[in-house]
């Protein structure tokens, strides 16, 4: 079957780096989509990962390996506002997205 | 700018009451559109695919005469929640794909907040 794990929460200090891991399995693969998501709000787009390798984007960078079926979203010098859940999300060869459960990230002063 | 426009961003109305959501791509066409459906600290759950021209795919466990589909056009779906009770109460999302890129995000709506009384 297809699945997506990620950590349910992570805790960080404000200033710090968090690393949020996910693992997937799919029916082939066309590329991982890491989602922000504020309490409240509808889930906003952060990064897109189809080929292997690291991907910046200012204070956030995603991780793909495709032959370990794994990711990360890296986040640097955190500031309060990153206090969020973060969904990861795999697409598989229909281009339908299989979603994590999210990782509730809290941000400590 | 929003690429998706989801409204209304919250509905309060009582038992009973038929509410229709309306989702539209604003600068793409998606013949393909989603809707899901978030309960209070959980995950976000796909209700149903709404495809342009033909029937909703519906998730397993989703009374598709309860939560009606119409997607007539490349740029409009609607959710019509049918004779909504409390347990319907929740945070519904719609989300759209550019049909010309299929590989790229999702794009989502800001979000219809219902709350049945």
């Amino acid at each position: 079957g297809q699945n997506i794990d990620q950590p349910t929460e992570m805790t960080a200090t404000e200033g710090a780096i968090v690393q949020i891991n996910c693992t997937y399995q799919t029916s082939g693969f066309n590329g991982l989509f890491w989602y922000q998501q504020h309490a409240g709000e509808a889930p906003t787009f952060l990064s897109y990962n189809v080929l292997d390798g690291l991907e910046e984007k200012g204070r956030f960078s995603s991780f793909l390996s495709r032959s370990k079926g794994y990711s990360y979203l890296l986040l640097k010098e955190l500031q309060m506002k990153d206090s969020a859940s973060y969904l990861c999300a795999a697409m598989d060869s229909n281009y339908q997205l299989i979603w994590g459960a999210g990782t509730k990230l809290i941000i400590k002063p | 700018g929003a690429v998706v426009s989801q409204h209304p961003s919250r509905v309060i109305c009582k038992s009973g009451t038929s509410v229709k959501i309306e989702c539209r791509s604003l600068d793409f066409q998606a013949t393909t559109m989603f809707w899901y459906r978030q309960f209070p600290k959980q995950s976000l759950m796909l209700m149903a695919t709404s495809n342009e021209g033909s029937k909703a795919t519906y998730e397993q466990g989703v009374e598709k005469d309860k939560f009606l589909i119409n997607h007539a056009s490349l740029t409009l779906s609607t959710l019509t929640v049918t004779s909504a009770h409390p347990e319907d109460s929740s945070f519904y999302i719609c989300s759209a794909r550019d049909f010309y890129r299929e590989n790229q995000p999702q794009h989502f709506g800001d979000g219809t907040r219902l709350s049945i009384l």
